[in-house]
């Protein structure tokens, strides 16, 4: 298996886009989970499925940020509109067992000017 | 609620022992983690502790596990400049969530 796959690994986008960044996780890992990572906070987990059902998105900080997981196999973050503030690593992982070891893709640098 | 705190920096010379140090809160957790994050890189699994044990050794790496206190702590002996890194503590209860630090950036000076 290739991992979890991440993409784009880098956008740059002006103030007031939307941003959609895409996930892959391990084929037959069922829970998913997008984290982000500035320097200023650390790793923040946003929101996390298990079979493809949304389980806490507590950690999305505003309605600007969504997240779906239409199937098993792809999961997206979207940001609209997106902000200067919301630039930062962008991480998505998955695991095989609720509360097993997570995998993590590479990550999107998403950089809002 | 869960948390999992560690310092943010931690700086060596090449040859000693680093050791990063980790608190979290929930006491019914199952398993505890360590992360590396290379630069540009995400998160690798580095080691792995399971609640009921109290120390876990793996080469260079010595995992130490206090649950009274809830502290965990990663020994790295003979740190080498390729280690320098983000080192994230973390905890799953076995729901369904990794509760993660945020991080431990280890500088390695030569």
């Amino acid at each position: 298996d290739a991992g979890v796959i991440q993409s784009p690994r880098h956008e740059v986008t002006e103030m007031g886009q939307e941003v959609t960044l895409r996930c892959k996780p391990i084929s037959g890992h069922n829970s998913l989970f997008w984290y982000r990572q500035t320097m200023m906070r650390g790793l923040e987990l946003l929101i996390y499925f298990n079979n493809n059902v949304p389980i806490d998105d507590s950690g999305m900080p505003e309605d600007r940020f969504s997240a779906k997981m239409p199937n098993a196999s792809f999961s997206t973050l979207k940001i609209q509109p997106s902000e200067p503030r919301d630039s930062a690593v962008y991480f998505c992982a998955s695991s095989l067992e609720t509360g097993g070891s997570a995998f993590f893709g590479q990550g999107t640098r998403l950089t809002v000017v | 609620g869960e948390d999992v705190e560690q310092s943010l920096f931690l700086s060596v010379r090449e040859g000693d022992s680093s050791v990063i140090n980790c608190t979290y809160t929930d006491s019914s957790s199952t398993y505890l983690y360590w992360y590396k994050q290379e630069p540009g890189a995400g998160l690798q699994l580095l080691t792995y502790i399971f609640s009921n044990m109290d120390m876990k050794q793996d080469q260079r790496l010595t995992v130490l596990l206090n649950k009274k206190d809830k502290h965990l702590s990663l020994r790295i002996a003979d740190t080498q400049t390729g280690d320098s890194a983000i080192y994230f503590c973390a905890e799953s209860t076995g729901g369904f969530k990794t509760i993660f630090g945020a991080g431990t950036r280890l500088f390695v000076k030569a």
